[in-house]
């Protein structure tokens, strides 16, 4: 079975700043994909960004970019100039390639933006 | 842009009672989910669904519960008699191509008293 760890509960980060959020997975599928998801106060997942396991480049939406290193199993997601609006949950995700395959989530990392 | 709806936004039932949550996934997409939040906890797996049958199914879904895609549009969730532990929230997410990413709904928040 897989499994996500985030190593972080909680972090800060001033507005304007970067902060980078980590993950870590354990699979033995080589085929798979990898996701951060968002969850604000209001509860509702957005999907960031997402990861194809046999594409080496990172990938980058906007202000958010991933750094995917595969053998260490690791995944982790930089958000460039903190806004208020990034004040959320954030949830690292895995799925193996197959067809309708479920999301593993970890539990999560909740970050605050600050003035 | 195209979203995935759920009804209701909020769910309070007696302990017993029979519940069904409702979803419209997104028009073109194939893979539906069902997952739930319990307060303060990561988002677990329940089920997933494909070519009108369960694909997938967690521990967590049990007799008790059952899917159904009775139209073209709508996706339910039924729970048959609810426990106190099943209050949580309820998320219904559809996906049009493996690997593209799942697209959650706004949730379902189920409290059973």
């Amino acid at each position: 079975a897989q499994t996500v760890t985030q190593s972080q509960p909680e972090m800060s980060v001033q507005e304007a700043e970067t902060v980078t959020l980590s993950c870590t997975y354990d699979t033995s599928e080589s085929n798979y994909y990898l996701f951060w998801y968002k969850q604000p106060p209001s509860r509702q997942m957005i999907l960031v960004i997402r990861q194809e396991a046999y594409k080496q480049q990172n990938a980058t939406e906007n202000r958010f970019s991933v750094n995917f290193q595969k053998a260490a199993k690791s995944f982790s997601l930089k958000i460039s100039d903190s806004q208020l609006g990034d004040t959320a949950m954030y949830f690292c995700a895995f799925m193996n390639g197959g067809t309708a395959s479920k999301l593993t989530f970890g539990t999560g990392t909740r970050l605050q933006v600050t003035l | 842009e195209p979203e995935v709806t759920q009804t209701p936004s909020h769910q309070v039932t007696q302990m017993g009672q029979e519940v069904i949550l409702r979803c419209v996934p997104i028009s073109n997409h194939l893979y539906f989910y069902w997952y739930r939040q319990i307060l303060g906890q990561k988002v677990e797996f329940l089920v997933s669904f494909y070519n009108n049958e369960i694909s997938e199914k967690s521990e967590i879904f049990d007799d008790q519960f059952s899917v159904e895609r009775p139209d073209g549009s709508n996706f339910t969730l039924k729970i048959r008699s609810t426990k106190l532990e099943d209050s949580a929230m309820y998320f219904c997410a559809s996906s049009g191509r493996t690997g593209f990413g799942q697209f959650f709904g706004p949730g379902t928040r189920l409290t059973v008293l």
